[in-house]
């Protein structure tokens, strides 16, 4: 069976522009979530989507927001970059009443 | 609010030594309990985890951790390392009220001297 995917693998952007990362769960999980890890640093949670419903909420600006689609993939979007939005961007899928969540290969930021 | 705590930031060992990762976490409460590991250029991966019962769990490739509660504690032990567990360890929790949102420490860096 094939593990949570993520696309693209890296990117580059420039301050003050927009991106959309994407995430498809593992077949049969449909609850996702988004973390940020910056480099030197454990993982941050950012969201987190069940049945297309936003479940949880960490600690970012509202420049980063997310959605859920019908087949459970995942979009994020970062609005207006920040050099600061520089980071490894991991998406994690559950399946419903585990605790486990598994964790795809993350899309690289860089913000020029 | 709930965080957890690494204390060693770079491990360095040689192979065959046993191995101790320190993890404190604050939280009163009921607690899951996870060991993430991360090998160079792969993704996050699942060593063991927590939930309840037998507090002493074992992990994959000879890994294992205990959960003290009265400590606050869920340190992660290997009798005798091999090269191939040069990588970065994760300790993290969620609780009972925020089962989704894993809380993860700064993370340990092991390397293994062949």
């Amino acid at each position: 069976d094939a593990g949570v995917t993520q696309s693209p693998t890296h990117l580059i952007k420039t301050r003050g522009q927009h991106v959309t990362l994407r995430c498809s769960p593992i077949s049969g999980h449909k609850s996702v979530s988004w973390y940020q890890q910056v480099l030197g640093q454990g993982p941050q949670f950012i969201f987190q989507y069940y049945e297309k419903e936003e479940r949880g909420r960490g600690n970012f600006p509202d420049r980063f927001s997310a959605r859920q689609f019908p087949n459970y993939s995942s979009e994020l979007n970062v609005n207006a970059l920040l050099l600061g939005d520089s980071a490894l961007y991991l998406c994690a899928s559950s399946s419903q009443g585990t605790k486990t969540q598994y964790f795809g290969p993350g899309t690289r930021l860089l913000v020029l | 609010a709930q965080s957890v705590s690494q204390h060693n930031h770079h491990v360095i060992l040689s192979e065959a030594a046993s191995l101790e990762l320190g993890c404190n976490y604050s939280y009163g409460g009921t607690v899951n309990l996870f060991w993430y590991v991360q090998y160079p250029g792969q993704h996050l991966q699942l060593l063991l985890k927590y939930f309840s019962g037998d507090p002493l769990v074992k992990g994959i490739k000879g890994f294992e951790a205990e959960f003290i509660k009265s400590k606050f504690s869920f340190n992660l032990r290997k009798p005798s390392v091999q090269w191939s567990d040069t990588a970065e360890y994760f300790c993290a929790v969620t609780t009972y009220s925020s089962a989704s949102k894993i809380i993860f420490g700064s993370g340990t860096r092991l390397s293994i001297r062949p």
